[in-house]
């Protein structure tokens, strides 16, 4: 079965700094992998995703993230954040197969002034 | 506005009510989904619906029966509510092609007194 780690409930960042939020993903098969944002008492909002091809993904807000099969992770990443950037965010990931999407347990991204 | 949108936004109920949640989707997709989010803000799917036919039924309680009666509704009736009930719940929908990755409804609070 799928299962998604995010090993950081919470990354605590000043504002203006880089910010690498972690996601590891375990799967025997081919996936698709998301990284989704969810701002106070709202609903998610899809930041990114990798379906194939180049391992690099850019998404809104200036977030990228890097597919890496070998080490099975999807790293989130911001060169400076803002203090709107302040939320949860999900990695999620499904596999060619079904559209069962399975989340992480959430990193809470606190940006300071 | 094209959305996923849920009603109501917030629902307070006492313990062995019966309530519903509706959700409407205008994307043209064809398969929606009902996912839970507990208090320590973990996602889990409940049901998932393709073209009106239950696709995805997690190990949810019987009193817990999801309704389609198109493509573009899923609504949720939970029966003799419970404490632990209490939960965001959040519709969303996605094509049926995989990899698209899913449009979230901005969530109904479900509060059980």
């Amino acid at each position: 079965a799928q299962s998604v780690t995010q090993l950081d409930s919470q990354v605590p960042v000043f504002e203006e700094a880089p910010v690498e939020l972690r996601c590891n993903y375990s799967s025997s098969v081919s996936v698709y992998l998301f990284w989704y944002v969810q701002y106070p008492n709202q609903g998610l909002q899809l930041l990114l995703k990798y379906l194939s091809g180049s391992t690099l993904v850019k998404g809104i807000n200036g977030f990228e993230a890097e597919f890496n099969k070998s080490q099975t992770s999807f790293h989130l990443r911001k060169p400076s954040v803002h203090i709107s950037d302040t939320a949860e965010y999900f990695c999620a990931v499904s596999d060619q197969n079904t559209d069962k999407l399975i989340f992480g347990t959430g990193t809470r991204l606190q940006v300071f002034p | 506005d094209t959305a996923v949108s849920q009603t109501p936004k917030y629902l307070v109920t006492q313990m062995g009510n019966d309530k519903s949640i509706k959700c409407e989707q205008n994307l043209g997709h064809d398969t929606m989904y009902w996912y839970k989010q507990d208090s320590k803000k973990f996602l889990k799917i409940m049901f998932s619906y393709n073209n009106k036919e239950l696709i995805i039924n997690e190990t949810v309680p019987n009193r817990f029966s999801p309704k389609s009666p198109d493509k573009a509704h899923l609504n949720l009736h939970i029966n003799s509510l419970e404490l632990g009930d209490s939960a965001v719940y959040f519709c969303a929908s996605s094509h049926s092609e995989t990899g698209y990755g899913y449009t979230f409804g901005s969530g109904t609070r479900l509060t059980v007194v």
